[in-house]
Formats: C-alpha cells, sequence, structure tokens
C-alpha cells in the first residue's frame, strides 16, 4: 500500500499523559499536513511541513502540541499533558509539488485520540 | 479568514433520487475548490475538484461547477445509489495549500 498511513488508529490515554503520533506520507511527496477533526465538523487545520520545514502553525496549535519532520520523511506530532478536550481524529495528509491551491492532498486514516 | 459553508444535514434519499449539496465559500485570492467524500469507516477520499471559475469536476457520476459569481460550488448527482452514502465534505485550497473544509453533509440513501 503507498497511501499515506498513520499509527496508532487508536490511542486511549489518562488526562495529562504525553501522547505521540506518527505520519508516513506517500514517499515522494515533499509537503505534510495535520489536522484535527471533532465530531460533527470538518478537519480544521494545524500545521504543515514543506520537506523538513514547518512553514505555517494554526493558533489551534497550543504550545502543548509539536510537530516533527526530520529529514523531511514521516512526521510526529506530540500532545504533553493531554487533556479531554484533545479528544479528536487527528489527519494526517500530504502532497507533492510547489505551493499552490491546485496541490492535491492524500489524506492518511487518521488517529483517534480519546483522552479520559 | 476563509471559510466554506454547506447545507446542513443529515440528508435522507431514495435510490435513483437527485443529489444536491450546496457549498458556498468566502476566500482571498483565488482558491481552488474540492468535494471530498467519507465513507463509513475510511479516511478522506478526493471526490473531485475545479481550479478556476467555471470549471467543472467530475467524477463517478458526481459533478461541480466552480461558480465564481455566487462562490458557490454545489455538488450534484443525477440518480444517488445506496453505495453513495457517506459524509460530504466542501473544501478550498488558497496558495498556502492548506485546506479549509465546511463542517460535512451526511447522505443516506435508502434502497
Amino acid at each position: 500500500d503507498t497511501g499515506v498511513s498513520q499509527n496508532p488508529r487508536h490511542k486511549i490515554t489518562k488526562r495529562g499523559q504525553n501522547v505521540t503520533f506518527r505520519c508516513d506520507p506517500i514517499s515522494e511527496h515533499n509537503r505534510l499536513y495535520w489536522y484535527r477533526q471533532t465530531l460533527g465538523q470538518g478537519p480544521e487545520f494545524l500545521t504543515y511541513f514543506q520537506n523538513e520545514a514547518q512553514l505555517e502553525k494554526s493558533r489551534l496549535l497550543s504550545d502543548r502540541f509539536s510537530a516533527e519532520r526530520p529529514k523531511g520523511s514521516f512526521s510526529t506530532l506530540e500532545i504533553q499533558r493531554t487533556e479531554q478536550g484533545d479528544s479528536a481524529m487527528y489527519l494526517c495528509a500530504s502532497s507533492f509539488g510547489r505551493a499552490g491551491a491546485d496541490n492535491e492532498q492524500f489524506f492518511g486514516p487518521g488517529t483517534r485520540l480519546t483522552v479520559l | 479568514g476563509d471559510s466554506v459553508t454547506q447545507m446542513e444535514g443529515p440528508v435522507t434519499l431514495s435510490e435513483e433520487a437527485f443529489l444536491t449539496i450546496n457549498c458556498t465559500y468566502t476566500a482571498t485570492g483565488y482558491p481552488s475548490l474540492f468535494w471530498y467524500v467519507q465513507y463509513p469507516g475510511e479516511g478522506l477520499q478526493l471526490l473531485l475538484k475545479a481550479t478556476k471559475a467555471d470549471d467543472k469536476g467530475s467524477n463517478k457520476g458526481f459533478e461541480a461547477t466552480y461558480r465564481k459569481e455566487t462562490t458557490s460550488f454545489h455538488l450534484e448527482k443525477g440518480s444517488v445509489q445506496v453505495s453513495d452514502s457517506a459524509v460530504y465534505f466542501c473544501a478550498l485550497n488558497t496558495n498556502a495549500g492548506k485546506s479549509t473544509f465546511g463542517d460535512g453533509t451526511t447522505l443516506t440513501v435508502k434502497p
């Protein structure tokens, strides 16, 4: 399967714990995006990378959130001191090419986080 | 800022009925417009797209036309099937490439 993969698919944690999610984009894609989706809502942009550079972060991304993309390949999203409001589906997407409005993104299956 | 507004659901139709899901947008510049579909238990899949005014995107019998004058990108299908039951998201991309999504419309098609 050459699509975007995300691990784990599900994560249940207790409030206050740290969690880390991984995203493996399509191999030749240089751009990688993270979104968050809560029930009944559309995905909301969190951050994106072009190669290893993090180019934009949403105001939704509090100081407890950090994302990395070492060597421009896979990416990790870490949430420190999780809160119940962090419970959501975290989606990763990747695309190829220069920045542009017609840049088609390919989405992974998501990681569902539940904070108890 | 950029925003996408979709008609509220859920939408329930009988098989072979005509489908319209309304989508309007607000954006600076000249966005590209997309429709994504999410089947139960699966990830988002691109259904169709249009990159400039008056373009028509089409796929699997679904169509949508980029209307700049009305800032709309309504999704249509002439005859829906039970297998079309899913959540449909309208989205736009700006030159930065990130997407802004609507809240989704759940479609249920009954036999």
